[in-house]
This record gives C-alpha cells, structure tokens and sequence, in this order.
C-alpha cells in the first residue's frame, strides 16, 4: 500500500520560510514525480510545483521566486520550502504523486494518483 | 495560463438523481489531458476520472466523464449519500490549473 505522509511545523511567522516534508512508503520514490499542491480555507486548490527523483524540478510561475521543492532519495521523501510567507500563504498543504516523463528539454506530467492527508498550516505572528 | 471554469458553482439533487458537473477551459486542452477529483470535508482529494474519460481503479461505473477541447463534462448518474461532495477539475496538458470546484449538496 503507497502512503504519503507530510509534515512540517503547525505554524509559520509571516516573512519566515514555510517547510514541509513528505515522506513515501510503499512505493520508491524513483517511480513518480512528485508534487505540492495547497488549498486556502474554503478555496480551490492551487498546484505549487513538482521535483523528480532526479532532481528535475517545475514550479507554479505565481510562486516560482519563492519556492524550492528538493527530494531526499535515500530518506524517501521530498520536501517543500516556500520563503517570504504571509497570510495569503495560510492553508492545508497536500504532497501528490504523479506520473511522467521527460523529452528532450520538456517534461510532461498527468493526473495526481495519490495524495498525503493534508498538513495544515497557518501563518501568523 | 489555462483558466479552468466550473459550473455550476453549487448543484442540489437528491438521491438517485443524475448529476451533470461542467468545466470549460480558457483554450484547448492538450490532448485531453483533464481529470476530475472528488473531495469530501476534511479530506485530501481523490482521482476520478483521467485524460477526460478513463475511470480511475476502484471508481464505481456511476461515474463517467467526456469532452474535448475546451469543454468536458463530469455525470454522476444515480447519486449515492457519499457522492454528495466537491468536484475539481484539473488540466495537466500545460502546466497544472485546477477549476474553482462544483459543490453537489443534498437537496
């Protein structure tokens, strides 16, 4: 059975770096992409940016300046850090898995197969 | 960026009763790269339908979708007391863009 567990600080100070960690059982880490993808109380979601094992990474282009996403192979996790936080930023953080493949210089990624229960997190002072 | 638009926002039907759920793209979708989600409360999402058509393993036949281009379409032909959620659809044709959701509430 794949399960993706995320966690992280249950909250984070506006100006400070928001981190989060999902880790991956089941299933190694090398078989998917991986993303974040967050959703604001009461709102939509938003996807953030993905990280391939090989260190390939894509990133939202509203939160690209902001985001780094890193994998840990050995640890079997990847991991979110998301800096310059404010209030906007407050909502459930959810790591995905996704299936994909790269060609020449484009990679391509589908559908979210797997998610993590979601990691809340509120930023305030 | 592909905007995706839902509607309606929030639908009312009973049990038993067939839901349509719509999702309109700003420009076409890249191979019909859509897939549709849904979240019940507290809950992370879940996957439904892919490449606009092709049910997820484990998704009861109830659940069908359609579409091309720029307009798909989500039908839940008798709906079950679980069915009552929320319903994302999501484009991975160019990048990643969700839609705003459709809320299913029992009438």
């Amino acid at each position: 059975q794949v399960l993706l567990q995320g966690s992280g600080p249950g909250l984070v100070k506006p100006s400070e770096t928001l981190s989060l960690t999902c880790t991956v059982s089941g299933v190694s880490i090398s078989t998917y992409y991986w993303s974040w993808v967050r959703q604001p109380p009461g709102k939509g979601l938003e996807w953030i940016g993905y990280v391939h094992y090989t260190g390939t990474t894509n990133y939202n282009p509203s939160l690209k300046s902001r985001v780094t996403i890193s994998v840990d192979t050995s640890q079997n996790q990847f991991s979110l850090n998301l800096r310059s936080v404010t209030a906007a930023d407050t909502a459930v953080y959810y790591c995905a898995s996704t299936a994909g493949y790269c060609a020449r210089t484009k990679c391509f990624t589908f559908q979210f197969g797997m998610w993590g229960q979601g990691t809340v997190v509120p930023v305030s002072s | 960026e592909i905007v995706l638009t839902q509607s309606p926002g929030t639908v009312s039907m009973s049990p038993g009763e067939s839901a349509t759920l719509s999702c309109r793209a700003s420009q076409s979708v890249s191979s019909n790269y859509l897939a549709w989600y849904q979240q019940q409360p507290g809950q992370a999402p879940r996957l439904l339908i892919y490449g606009a058509s092709v049910r997820e393993t484990g998704i009861p036949a109830r659940f069908s979708g359609s579409g091309s281009g720029t307009d798909f379409t989500l039908t839940i032909s008798r709906l079950e007391p679980e069915d009552f959620a929320v319903y994302y659809c999501h484009q991975y044709g160019d990048s990643n863009t969700f839609g705003g959701g459709t809320k299913v509430e029992i009438k």
